[in-house]
């Protein structure tokens, strides 16, 4: 299996800072990476697919970018409700996910 | 609008088995292959497996391989999960999942979660 390994596992920041968090496949997975937030007590939500492919609804300050093996997820201008746990998940082959991130605020 | 609801916690003693369902809603159910996603408490996201709500193929992971069995209903849109044998360390909030194919395969929307708790 493809191991993803992301970082840091988590963070503190300040509403309005620029956030970033990596995600590390241990292989060539192309541009085959997803990113979904998940607050406390809730279901994963879909965030950025496809690398950098902003999914519908989802706030301009998100956004993602990265291919091959490293991608990064990049939080513009911090909101006190993206307080939450963020996952990377590949789909390059047998689906797998990262350790998580989270982010506090 | 798509939607998954999931039915209620569970409690079972070591060595049961528990079956979950996920009603599906607002989309053609036969176009769309369902995932199960489990995550232990304070740990992170573990695939399952799959069904295809078309012809009712699976797939499943490894380390459920032998454990786990994926159905569905057309009749009722209603996706099953059994898990047999269970063990303290299937304790966890398993959450069904439509994959979305295309520039990468993502899940999208997720079930509420069903919490099972493994317990003597």
């Amino acid at each position: 299996d493809i191991q993803m390994t992301q970082s840091p596992s988590s963070l503190s920041a300040s509403v309005g800072d620029r956030v970033t968090i990596t995600c590390r496949a241990s292989q060539n997975i192309l541009r085959k990476l997803n990113w979904y937030q998940q607050k406390t007590g809730e279901a994963p939500k879909l965030l950025v697919f496809a690398a950098s492919n902003l999914q519908s609804g989802v706030p301009s300050r998100f956004s993602g970018s990265g291919s091959g093996t490293d991608f990064t997820l990049t939080i513009n201008s911090l909101q006190p409700e993206d307080a939450a746990t963020y996952y990377c998940q590949q789909s390059y082959t047998t689906v797998t996910f990262g350790g998580g991130t989270k982010v506090e605020i | 609008q798509v939607q998954f609801v999931q039915s209620g916690a569970e409690v079972r003693k070591p060595g049961a088995s528990v079956t979950i369902s996920c009603k599906s809603s607002g989309y053609k159910f036969s176009e769309y292959n369902i995932h199960w996603v489990r995550q232990a408490p304070g740990q992170t996201l573990e695939w399952v497996g799959w069904i295809d709500s078309g012809n009712g193929n699976t797939k499943y992971s490894e380390k459920f391989q032998g454990r786990v069995i994926m159905t569905t209903d057309k009749s009722t849109t209603t996706v099953y999960m059994d898990l047999s044998s269970l063990q303290r360390e299937d304790t966890a909030v398993y959450y069904c999942a439509r994959m979305v194919g295309g520039l990468a395969d993502f899940f999208h929307p997720w079930g509420q979660g069903t919490v099972v708790t493994v317990s003597s």
